[in-house]
């Protein structure tokens, strides 16, 4: 069955970094696209942008552009999204989630991250 | 930016049915899908392309499109379907992902 499996909760204080992983089975990893979502206390759901598994290849929006890096490594079908400079506003879960079918909506989601910037 | 609006929240008795609206400039021309969030989980993929279920969705769970306006209609509410609801579309004129403000479904 598809599963995609991301990183434990993460504690950062204000201006580092944070790397958060989405490691997927049950499918052929290079096959989909692995997009991020973002959703803030008591928020809505923002999406963040894309990596293709297969070329590498990414679309970021533009509020993240510079900001966020999202990489994958196929041998350990594995998704990366990193988030620099972090700010207390960046407190949020933060999802990976597979497109499906025709690539315009997400069929299979990961559990999860709570990333907490904090001083 | 495209915007999905959706109202905040919808109050449904166990067992009637709850319509959730989803309004977008040219939605008519754009694939609707729905996701299901409760407190403390991920979203869960409940009708994609306006109308289609996903294996597992119960029949209860229906989308449709008229004008400007997706509905998710959910018929013969059940206690466990309390939860927040989110439309969602890809904007093909800026090549993004967009979703709706979400509805807060009450069962009373």
């Amino acid at each position: 069955q598809v599963q995609l499996v991301q990183s434990g909760a993460e504690l950062k204080k204000p201006g580092a970094p944070v790397r958060v992983s989405c490691k997927a089975s049950g499918y052929t990893f290079t096959a989909y696209y692995i997009h991020w979502v973002r959703q803030a206390p008591g928020q809505g759901l923002e999406w963040m942008g894309f990596i293709n598994p297969n070329s590498g290849g990414t679309k970021y929006v533009q509020k993240f552009q510079g900001r966020v890096t999202m990489t994958r490594d196929t041998s350990v079908s594995t998704a990366y999204m990193e988030l620099d400079t972090l700010r207390s506003d960046d407190t949020a879960v933060f999802y990976c989630a597979r497109a499906g079918g025709g690539y315009t909506f997400f069929d299979f989601w990961g559990q999860g991250t709570l990333v907490t910037v904090s001083s | 930016s495209y915007v999905l609006t959706q109202p905040p929240s919808v109050s449904v008795a166990p067992g009637q049915t709850a319509r959730l609206t989803c309004g977008g400039n040219n939605i008519g021309i754009k694939s609707v899908h729905w996701y299901q969030q409760k407190p403390g989980q991920a979203p869960v993929l409940v009708v994609y392309d306006d109308s289609d279920r996903p294996s597992g969705i119960p029949e209860r769970f229906s989308g449709s499109k008229s004008g400007n306006t997706a509905t998710l209609t959910i018929s013969r509410v059940e206690a466990g379907d309390e939860a927040d609801y989110y439309c969602q579309v890809w904007d093909s004129r800026s090549d993004h992902y967009v979703f709706g403000t979400g509805t807060k479904v009450t069962v009373l």
